[in-house]
């Protein structure tokens, strides 16, 4: 069985500050892990995904996310909060015989402040 | 736009009811997946069909049963509703079953059971 623990259900920045949304898996097969941002009303959106590459992995909107087998983590960060950045986000994991299923962390609301 | 279709995407019925969710894949992708998203249980992975094939269970109601047709587009029949069922319900797609392939969510159809 694998599972998503999201560390925080609420995280709040300033305007320019950095991001860091927390995520760390189990899993008893080598891990495929995603993030996933869902805007107010709207359906969810992939940021980034780990797929055995590189261990840091890029994704849109400037954020990025590192892979650490020791840690079982894959924190989500942005050098930068935006406004727009103001979101739900999803950690989530698959791998093995999942048939690509992914199985979700319980999301972070991230609040941007001026 | 993730190029998946939901419909309706907004749905009022009543206690007892029975209503369809439908879900059009994006163009050339074999594989439908259906989440509940609840304020109590977060995303929970439903069901998935690969080219009109169950592959997948997951925490999915015996009052719920969903289908893939051969021109890949799936629908969701939720009967029997309870207030409890008042979700926001998403299709997504990934072009095969594999770990590691993207999977694309649409904009959910949200239900309200009144």
């Amino acid at each position: 069985a694998q599972s998503v623990t999201q560390l925080g259900s609420h995280v709040s920045v300033s305007e320019g500050a950095l991001v860091l949304l927390r995520c760390n898996y189990s899993s008893s097969v080598p891990p495929y892990l995603f993030w996933y941002v869902q805007y107010p009303n709207q359906g969810l959106q992939l940021l980034l995904k780990y797929t055995s590459a590189a261990t840091l992995v890029k994704g849109i909107n400037g954020f990025e996310a590192e892979f650490k087998k020791s840690e079982t983590s894959f924190h989500l960060t942005k050098p930068s909060a935006h406004m727009s950045d103001a979101a739900e986000y999803f950690c989530a994991v698959t791998g093995g015989t999942s048939y690509g299923k992914l199985t979700f962390g319980q999301g972070t609301i991230l609040t941007v402040h001026p | 736009d993730s190029g998946v279709t939901q419909t309706p995407k907004h749905l009022i019925t009543a206690t007892g009811q029975r209503v369809t969710l439908r879900c059009s894949p994006r163009s050339g992708d074999l594989s439908v997946y259906w989440y509940q998203q609840s304020l109590d249980q977060g995303l929970q992975f439903l069901i998935q069909y690969y080219n009109g094939e169950e592959r997948a269970k997951g925490n999915i109601l015996e009052r719920f049963s969903a289908q893939q047709f051969p021109d890949l587009h799936s629908e969701l029949n939720l009967s029997s509703l309870e207030l409890g069922d008042s979700a926001l319900y998403f299709c997504a797609s990934s072009a095969q079953v594999s770990s590691g392939n993207t999977i694309y969510f649409g904009e959910g159809s949200w239900l309200t059971v009144v």
